[in-house]
């Protein structure tokens, strides 16, 4: 069974600069998960799906990240535009479902942003 | 704010030697789970706890939740290299109206053959 599939792995933009990142979770996993996590700290959660539905957008930076999941499956993840301080690596997670005890949850290997 | 502390930040250590790392907090979880992070990839699950003073093994991983519940401790006997990576503590906290996982700063393991 193929894992969380991240990409890109790497991204190299120019600050001001817009980026995507992009998730195509475990099949059949119907919660999906966007996670930042900067050097030398734990990740954290930026934005949390129920199927098509974003559930928990309350540590997204909605003045510059958007993030959408169409039809319930896949989803992107952008910056725009992009500022230094956004340089870390953005995780997609995906669980069967969210009930209050996170189980189950499959990270992807990430993509590790640099903004210069 | 930083819900959970993990100590050490990083540990050196040789081969074959015992591990100790530790997880706290001001509040208390109801469950505590510890994930391993190797470069490049992202936090794997190594063990999930639910009780208070439950102890479980995972092969040489010893992890137990504390009887105060603002605790956890994981530790590692006769350490081999792939043991190599960073060790987060984690569990569901109620932040800014929602239930989410968050994670500690990480215990950054090294080995040296």
């Amino acid at each position: 069974e193929a894992g969380v599939v991240q990409s890109p792995r790497y991204k190299i933009i120019e600050k001001k600069q817009p980026v995507a990142f992009w998730c195509n979770p475990i099949s059949g996993h119907n919660t999906l998960y966007w996670y930042r996590q900067n050097l030398g700290q734990g990740p954290e959660l930026l934005i949390r799906y129920e199927n098509e539905e974003a559930v928990d957008d309350s540590q997204l930076p909605k003045d510059r990240f958007s993030a959408e999941r169409l039809k319930g499956v896949d989803s992107t993840l952008k910056i725009q535009p992009a500022e230094l301080g956004d340089s870390a690596v953005y995780l997609c997670a995906s669980s069967l479902e969210w009930t209050g005890t996170p189980y189950g949850y499959t990270f992807g290997s990430g993509t590790r942003l640099t903004v210069v | 704010g930083q819900q959970l502390n993990q100590s050490p930040q990083s540990m050196f250590i040789q081969e074959g030697e015992d591990v100790s790392m530790n997880c706290t907090s001001s509040s208390i979880f109801n469950t505590w789970l510890w994930y391993k992070q190797e470069p490049g990839e992202g936090p794997v699950l190594l063990i999930a706890l639910y009780k208070a003073g439950e102890l479980t093994s995972n092969g040489r991983l010893t992890a137990q939740f504390g009887i105060t519940r603002k605790d956890s401790f994981l530790n590692i006997s006769a350490s081999i290299p792939s043991d190599v990576g960073i060790y987060f503590c984690a569990g569901p906290f109620h932040l800014q109206g929602a239930q989410k996982l968050v994670f500690g700063q990480g215990t950054r393991l090294t080995i040296n053959p």
